[in-house]
């Protein structure tokens, strides 16, 4: 079965900690992305990756952090900088370049305490 | 300033009317638009591409519209169903190598 998954699906942490959310494709697409959305707000791009080892900050990259080792994985930390971690994490692929259809994994909400 | 803005944020229609959602955008030259569905706590899901040279667009009971006068899209779903319910995201490609820019979606509730 090709598909994104991510996981784990919710995730609790405590305030001050930093905390990576896990992204794995196996589409052998080489773009990805991190997305964060919250009631009312859409979909915010965090970062995006259109290659290994090479990465770009999206419209709220502040306070996040993430790395493209693997074609494969796209990595998000949230760390204690992000003023408001709590939210729903959306992790995405696309095929070749950053202007093709977009595939989505089913999130992880992530809930700071 | 660039905009793209999905005017309702939520709609509700009876079952077997059509439902028609909006996608109008400012400042942006889009080569095609995108629509997206998504239900709740889980990631969105393509559904039709336009271009911009494409007038509309159908899928089953589906029909896309794409005005470059307008600066809108309309995204139709003829005999909708209570299955239909969900948020509905339009999505367009700006110029340059960047990504997919979102709408926030409006909720489409279907009542039977």
């Amino acid at each position: 079965d090709g598909g994104i998954t991510q996981s784990p699906k919710y995730l609790f942490r405590k305030e001050g900690q930093n905390v990576t959310l896990s992204c794995e494709q196996n589409l052998n697409h080489d773009a990805m992305y991190w997305y964060r959305q919250d009631p009312g707000q859409g979909l915010r791009l965090i970062y995006y990756s259109q290659i290994v080892n090479d990465f770009q900050k999206g419209d709220i990259a502040e306070g996040y952090s993430v790395s493209r080792e693997k074609k494969e994985s796209f990595p998000l930390t949230v760390t204690s900088a992000q003023k408001n971690p709590t939210a729903f994490y959306l992790c995405a692929s696309s095929r070749r370049t950053v202007q093709e259809t977009q595939y989505f994994g089913p999130g992880t909400r992530l809930l700071v305490l | 300033s660039q905009k793209i803005e999905q005017n309702s944020e939520a709609l509700n229609i009876q079952e077997g009317k059509t439902a028609t959602l909006t996608c109008n955008y400012t400042n942006y030259s889009p080569a095609y638009l995108q629509w997206y569905r998504q239900d709740p706590g889980r990631g969105p899901v393509f559904l039709l591409l336009i271009r911009e040279n494409e007038k509309e667009k159908r899928k089953e009971r589906l029909k896309v519209t794409f005005d470059t006068t307008l600066k809108q899209s309309l995204f139709h779903i003829t005999a909708s169903q209570p299955a239909d319910s969900a948020t509905y995201l339009c999505a367009l490609i700006n110029s340059g190598n960047t990504p997919l820019v979102f709408g926030k979606g409006t909720r489409l509730s279907v009542i039977a």
